[in-house]
């Protein structure tokens, strides 16, 4: 079955303690992305990815990184989490820019 | 930069027809995604306009006007399961990913 997975899916945590979330998809999908939702806010892109080794920031990338050294896979890491990150996380992919996104189910981060 | 506009919320009747409108303003403007979203799940995808008119999928259609930046998603025959989260998505030249709107929350009341 063609997905996007993200794990964990639920993560309390406490500020300053270093984190990753996982994202694989299995579409062999060049693009992949990290987006934030919070209310009122819509989803807001946090890193981007166009191909292994070459990623970019998107609009909020303030107290993430990312890598991606294989096609399928995308973590988000967040080195010093601070309760402003707090927020639900989705990774999505795409065969190309200005194709469909597939995203993942989604990672409900809670930072005290 | 990107600037994409969308009701916050719309209320409508099971059975009625309701138009979800998008106003963008974006340099290098390529097409506009529509994705749907139900509460405490991920969006889905329902259509991408890259030209100009309208593009009907069963019981959702999408229009495009990209000389008046400019987007509709029209849900027909509404159902309970309709009730959700619309999302408009700008995709432009410039970047590799769209710019999501902040969404209209739809709730389809009997």
């Amino acid at each position: 079955e063609a997905q996007v997975t993200q794990n964990p899916r639920y993560l309390i945590t406490v500020t300053g303690k270093k984190l990753t979330v996982t994202c694989s998809q299995n579409m062999n999908h060049e693009y992949m992305s990290w987006y934030r939702q919070d209310p009122g806010l819509g989803l807001r892109q946090i890193y981007y990815s166009m191909n292994v080794e070459v990623t970019d920031k998107g609009d909020v990338p303030e107290g993430y990184k990312v890598s991606r050294k294989e096609k399928r896979n995308f973590p988000l890491i967040l080195e010093s989490p601070s309760p402003n990150q707090t927020s639900l996380y989705f990774c999505a992919s795409s065969l190309s820019s200005g194709s469909e996104q597939f995203f993942g189910p989604g990672t409900r981060l809670t930072v005290l | 930069g990107q600037n994409i506009d969308q009701p916050t919320e719309m209320t409508a009747t099971e059975g009625a027809i309701v138009q979800i409108n998008c106003t963008y303003q974006t340099s290098g403007f390529n097409g506009l995604f529509w994705y749907q979203q139900h509460a405490g799940e991920a969006p889905t995808f329902l259509s991408y306009n890259v030209l100009d008119g309208l593009e009907e999928k069963g019981r959702f259609s999408s229009f495009l006007s990209r000389s008046k930046g400019y987007s509709y998603l029209l849900l027909k025959e509404l159902q309970m399961k309709d009730s959700a989260s619309y999302l408009c998505a700008a995709q432009s030249g410039g970047s590799y990913i769209p710019t999501f709107g902040r969404g209209t929350s739809l709730i389809v009341h009997p």
